[in-house]
């Protein structure tokens, strides 16, 4: 079974901060890991994922995450936030294929407020 | 332009009355899901089809029902729909997740049963 943890329902910034959103993982098998934004009224869309490799993933927008496997970690980074970065995040585990079909499992998303 | 397409974007509807909303992708993706999205709950998995007459339950399946008969469309049935299912719900395709080509989303369909 797999589940997903993310820390914090709201995050707040100011523009130009670092942007950090918390995830941990839970996962029998090695997990491929993935963050999501939502933008007001719109559908889900990927911003970055691990599958195998290398454990630091560069993703659109300038945000990047890194994987941790001894601390179940995928937290998502970005070094400056932008107004335009003012979203809701969703963390999602899969188990790559394997009994659940590669299903996506989700947190529960961190909204994200940038303050001008 | 590839996309999976939902309709309708909003909908209400009053309880009991049986209600379909369409999902359609022209990637030719095998794997298509439902998802319903609540506050503080994330995403859950409705149900799922990993191709054409191939579908199964996901964590939320009840009260729902889907079928795949073309692998381009994959509705979403609510035969007696009731307040507990008013949800921002989305559909998803992936050519196969499995090798983690990702999902494609939808934009969604706000239902309100009332």
């Amino acid at each position: 079974a797999q589940s997903v943890t993310q820390l914090g329902s709201h995050v707040s910034v100011s523009e130009g901060a670092l942007v950090l959103l918390r995830c941990n993982y839970s996962s029998s098998v090695p997990p491929y890991l993935f963050w999501y934004v939502q933008y007001p009224n719109q559908g889900l869309q990927l911003l970055l994922k691990y599958t195998t490799g290398a454990t630091l993933v560069k993703g659109i927008n300038g945000f990047e995450a890194e994987f941790k496997k001894s601390e179940t970690s995928f937290h998502l980074t970005k070094p400056s936030a932008h107004m335009s970065d003012a979203a809701e995040y969703f963390c999602a585990v899969s188990d790559g294929g394997g009994t659940s079909y590669g299903k996506l499992t989700f947190g529960q998303g961190t909204i994200l407020t940038v303050h001008p | 332009e590839a996309q999976v397409t939902q309709n309708p974007r909003y909908l209400i509807t009053v309880t009991g009355k049986k209600l379909t909303v369409t999902c359609s992708q022209n990637m030719n993706h095998e794997y298509m899901s439902w998802y319903r999205q609540d506050p503080g709950l994330g995403l859950r998995q409705i149900y799922y089809s990993m191709n054409v007459e191939v579908t199964d339950k996901g964590d939320v399946p009840e009260g729902y029902k889907v079928s795949r008969k073309e692998k381009r469309n994959f509705p979403l049935i609510l035969e007696s729909p009731s307040p507990n299912q008013t949800s921002l719900y989305f559909c998803a395709s992936s050519l196969y997740p499995g090798l983690n080509y990702g999902y494609t989303f939808g934009s969604g369909t706000r239902l309100t049963v009332v």
